[in-house]
């Protein structure tokens, strides 16, 4: 079964760092992409970056580029997020999720970017 | 980037009843959308993915159609579980886009 677990998540203050993991199990992690994407409080869904299963592939939302990086440890099974220069705008419940047929999803961490 | 539309943006149904949840896209995707459904405090869950395959799991009562720009998710008899928010995902071209999301909920 695919599980995925975030972490990293909490309250920061606005222009701070964060920087978020997922561990993966139960599938190959290196043969698939994968993905961040965050859902601010009451609203709707933002992808938010994606990386190749090789790291070969790397492209990000308009909202966040040149300020998070995506990155991947295939021999950890693990992803990355690390989010520099956080706005206001940036909380939110990150879920890094698995690419392929559909998105297959962890349960999400809470960043909060708050003064 | 691709703009995904979803309507209704809510609607309210009863149990037993026929659901159609439509999706356009701003331009062709052929065939790369997926359906999700999210109940409050839960991450989403994949119900349909390329546009009409049902995910392992997944009751038949759900069921998805469509390519180009217009896709439909249908809930044949709503249950009681299946009062929840519902999403389109286009899956195309980066950036992948999510339309706004439809809330189902009790008449």
């Amino acid at each position: 079964e695919v599980h995925l677990v975030e972490s990293g998540g909490g309250l920061v203050k606005p222009g701070g760092s964060l920087r978020l993991s997922c561990a993966a199990s139960g599938f190959t992690f290196s043969s698939y992409n994968m993905n961040w994407v965050r859902q601010a409080p009451g609203k709707g869904l933002e992808w938010v970056a994606l990386i190749g299963s090789i790291s070969s592939y790397i492209d990000y939302a308009h909202s966040v580029r040149g300020r998070f990086i995506i990155s991947r440890d295939n021999a950890k099974n693990s992803l990355y997020l690390q989010m520099n220069s956080l706005r206001v705008e940036d909380t939110g419940v990150y879920y890094c999720a698995r690419g392929g047929s559909g998105y297959t999803w962890g349960q999400g961490t809470l960043v909060t970017v708050s003064s | 980037d691709i703009q995904m539309t979803q309507s209704p943006s809510s609607l309210s149904a009863s149990v037993g009843d026929r659901v159609t949840i439509t999706c356009r896209a701003s331009q062709s995707i052929s065939g790369y959308l997926n359906w999700y459904q999210q109940k409050a405090g839960k991450a989403p869950k994949l119900l349909i993915y390329a546009a009409s395959s049902l995910q392992s799991g997944v009751p038949s009562r759900f069921s998805g159609s469509g390519s180009g720009t217009h896709f439909t998710l249908t809930i044949s008899s709503l249950q009681p579980e299946d009062f929840a928010t519902y999403y389109c995902h286009q899956s195309y071209s980066t950036p992948d886009t999510f339309g706004q999301g439809t809330k189902l909920d009790i008449k």
